[in-house]
């Protein structure tokens, strides 16, 4: 049983190109969180998908970033117009069942360097 | 000994001897909390959980105490390794739905 995916693993960008962000969750999780962590930081929070819903995108920027979690394929996290502050690592998470009653297992995380 | 260095404060500790890291939470509602453990380049990999209707669990070498009064969760390593070396995260939720709330982060350091 594979772990949670995430790809690529290291993503660099020029200031105002997109960054897309991939995320497959383990098998028979339809749960998918995505974490950002600034280095020697703790992980901080920034949305929160169900299959086709965003349950909790409390975390994230109003502007620039998105998220989904399509019925097929990986969650995407995307970001236009990247700025050098962006620049940190995004980790995915997935658990079977909804946030604070299952447990939540993380993926390698995709490392975004801005230049 | 402990130390706080410029970010994450550091555990040093003698291979063979018992490990103890502490983290305070925020949320006196929380009832669900994590340990996380997570070696440089990669995510974080749960160790062990525990919920608010209990004060004490134990692994395999680990145990996590949780003292509700004073909002203190502690990880005890036992025969701590080198490959225990890494970064360990407390995390709190409150099972209402919210997100997972991540604490700074002790950086355990292994002397051979």
């Amino acid at each position: 049983n594979a772990g949670v995916m995430q790809n690529p693993r290291h993503l660099v960008r020029r200031r105002g190109q997109e960054a897309r962000l991939r995320c497959s969750p383990m098998k028979g999780h339809s749960h998918v969180y995505w974490y950002r962590q600034l280095p020697e930081e703790g992980l901080k929070f920034m949305v929160y998908l169900q299959k086709e819903n965003i349950i909790d995108e409390s975390g994230m920027p109003k502007e620039r970033f998105s998220a989904e979690f399509p019925k097929e394929g990986p969650s995407i996290l995307r970001i236009q117009q990247v700025v050098r502050g962006d620049s940190a690592a995004y980790f995915c998470a997935s658990s079977p069942s909804r946030q604070g009653v299952e447990t939540q297992y993380f993926g390698p995380g995709t490392r975004l360097l801005v230049l | 000994g402990e130390s706080v260095g410029l970010h994450l404060p550091t555990l040093s500790v003698q291979e063979g001897d018992n490990s103890i890291i502490n983290c305070a939470y925020s949320n006196s509602a929380s009832d669900y909390f994590i340990w996380y453990k997570q070696e440089s380049g990669k995510g974080p990999q749960f160790i062990i959980d525990i919920r608010s209707n209990m004060d004490k669990r134990q692994g395999q070498r680990v145990t996590v105490l949780l003292n509700k009064t004073v909002k203190h969760l502690s990880l005890q390593i036992a025969a701590t390794q080198p490959g225990d070396s890494a970064v360990y995260f407390c995390a709190e939720n409150y099972s209402g739905n919210t997100p997972l709330v991540f604490g700074k982060g002790t950086r355990l350091s292994v002397i051979a």
